[in-house]
């Protein structure tokens, strides 16, 4: 069955450095999400990316952030510059044009020292 | 008011149990309501969705929904221990591509 995959599963940065956290969606969906989770509290919505480009964003997603599909395959999230507070989950999901609703992938625990 | 709640548990019930989990969601204009379970730091997997009101079945398990009443349940019957999880209920407003709102979730053990 296809899944959403991510990498890495754990990473691990000093505050102010930059991270790419890598995902690679259903092949053949074409909606594609980051959501994040701290530890204990719930999943929250990051950002949503539609015929690349951004389709709705949190306020959470300020411009520290950003996403990108560089090729048919991967969609990027980048944090510039890390605060000790993005320590947390985050999982991508994608959504095809004809389901009913989004796949998560297995998530990459972030953690900001 | 919060939009989306769950009571958190930890719900803890043995093998074969009945379990209830319930969610109250604060915006009518939500239109498809899913649920999912989360292992310990892992990520949230489908068990079901839907988008209307009533019942629907998928083996051990039925999602119900009550638009009216804003609330919506998943019913886990014969529960087993690889039940034990975190179910988080989730909703989207207008598709099924806008964001999702989860609630906190409920903590569930099944205990043999």
């Amino acid at each position: 069955e296809p899944e959403v995959t991510q990498t890495p599963s754990h990473q691990v940065t000093q505050m102010g450095q930059e991270v790419i956290l890598r995902c690679v969606p259903i092949s053949n969906h074409l909606y594609f999400y980051w959501y994040r989770q701290i530890l204990g509290q719930k999943v929250e919505f990051l950002v949503s990316f539609y015929n690349n480009e951004i389709s709705e964003k949190s306020e959470i997603f300020d411009d520290q952030f950003s996403v990108e599909r560089p090729d048919g395959s991967n969609f990027t999230l980048k944090i510039r510059s890390t605060k000790l507070e993005d320590s947390a989950m985050y999982f991508c999901a994608s959504n095809a044009e004809l389901t009913d609703t989004q796949y998560f992938g297995p998530g990459t625990r972030l953690t900001v020292l | 008011q919060k939009e989306v709640e769950q009571d958190p548990g930890p719900l803890s019930v043995p093998e074969g149990a009945i379990v209830s989990l319930n969610c109250t969601y604060s915006n009518s204009a939500f239109q498809y309501f899913m649920w999912y379970r989360q292992y310990s730091r892992k990520g949230p997997e489908l068990l079901m969705y839907t988008y209307s009101s009533g019942n629907k079945e998928d083996g051990r398990f039925t999602a119900q929904v009550d638009k009216s009443s804003k609330y919506i349940s998943l019913f886990i019957r014969d529960s087993q221990p690889s039940d034990s999880a975190t179910y988080l209920c989730a909703m989207t407003l207008k598709t099924s591509y806008d964001k999702v709102i989860f609630g906190p979730g409920t903590s569930l053990s099944v205990i043999p």
